[in-house]
């Protein structure tokens, strides 16, 4: 049982590229979302899907594009990185309530 | 969702119970108490729960105090990889819209010390 596996554990970017970040579930969860976190912030929710075919806009969206692909796959893209999408990111799926379960996290560098 | 007040960090030595306290003063009767804590470099992880009564489950104990206003989260018997920081977070069990829309503070630096 993997949990929830991201890819690619670190990515460096120039200014203007664009990645997709993948996330993957096997626990038949609903929900998934995507947070960034940077030194002394904290956690700031980026995109969320409650559910297959689902998609909303959480706290800092604007730069970024998410796909629920389907039950299992949320994929969060940056279609031109900046340098201040410098981060690193984690997925997330939900069993019930706040109870979350996170990836490892992608460390994202933009030159 | 009420605001939590936690110190910025503590010690504690390895193989003794660490008392994280978390200061919750405005807490409404339906917000819940979660716990998370975040290894370096890892994603945050789930500890416990809990809306009045006291919880526990095999990671740790959760304390809450008759009024609400706060709680404690005790690991009794710390080891070198409970390191970490620890967030206490208050949340309505809300609609599917709210759920999952964590806020995390800055939390308690917890450094566990041989």
């Amino acid at each position: 049982n993997a949990g929830v596996t991201q890819t690619p554990k670190f990515q460096v970017l120039k200014t203007g590229q664009s990645m997709t970040l993948q996330c993957a579930q096997d626990m038949n969860h609903n929900s998934m979302y995507w947070y960034r976190q940077d030194p002394g912030m904290g956690l700031r929710l980026i995109y969320y899907s409650a559910s297959e075919g689902t998609t909303d806009k959480g706290e800092v969206p604007n730069g970024y594009n998410v796909s629920r692909l389907n039950k299992r796959e949320f994929s969060l893209r940056l279609e031109s990185a900046a340098p201040s999408q410098t981060s690193v990111y984690f997925c997330a799926s939900r069993e019930f309530g706040e109870k979350l379960f996170f990836g490892s996290g992608t460390q994202l560098s933009v030159l | 969702d009420a605001k939590t007040t936690q110190p910025t960090s503590m010690d504690c030595a390895e193989g003794r119970a660490a008392n994280l306290p978390c200061n919750h003063s405005t807490i409404s009767g339906n917000e819940y108490v979660y716990w998370y804590r975040q290894i370096h470099s890892q994603g945050p992880q789930y500890i416990i729960h809990g809306l009045k009564n006291n919880e526990t489950n095999e990671m740790a104990s959760l304390i809450i105090t008759e009024d609400r206003k706060s709680s404690t989260l005790i690991l009794p018997h710390a080891t070198l990889r409970d390191t970490a920081v620890y967030y206490c977070i208050v949340r309505v069990y809300g609609t599917t819209d709210s759920w999952g829309k964590l806020q995390f503070g800055a939390g308690t630096q917890v450094v566990v010390t041989p």
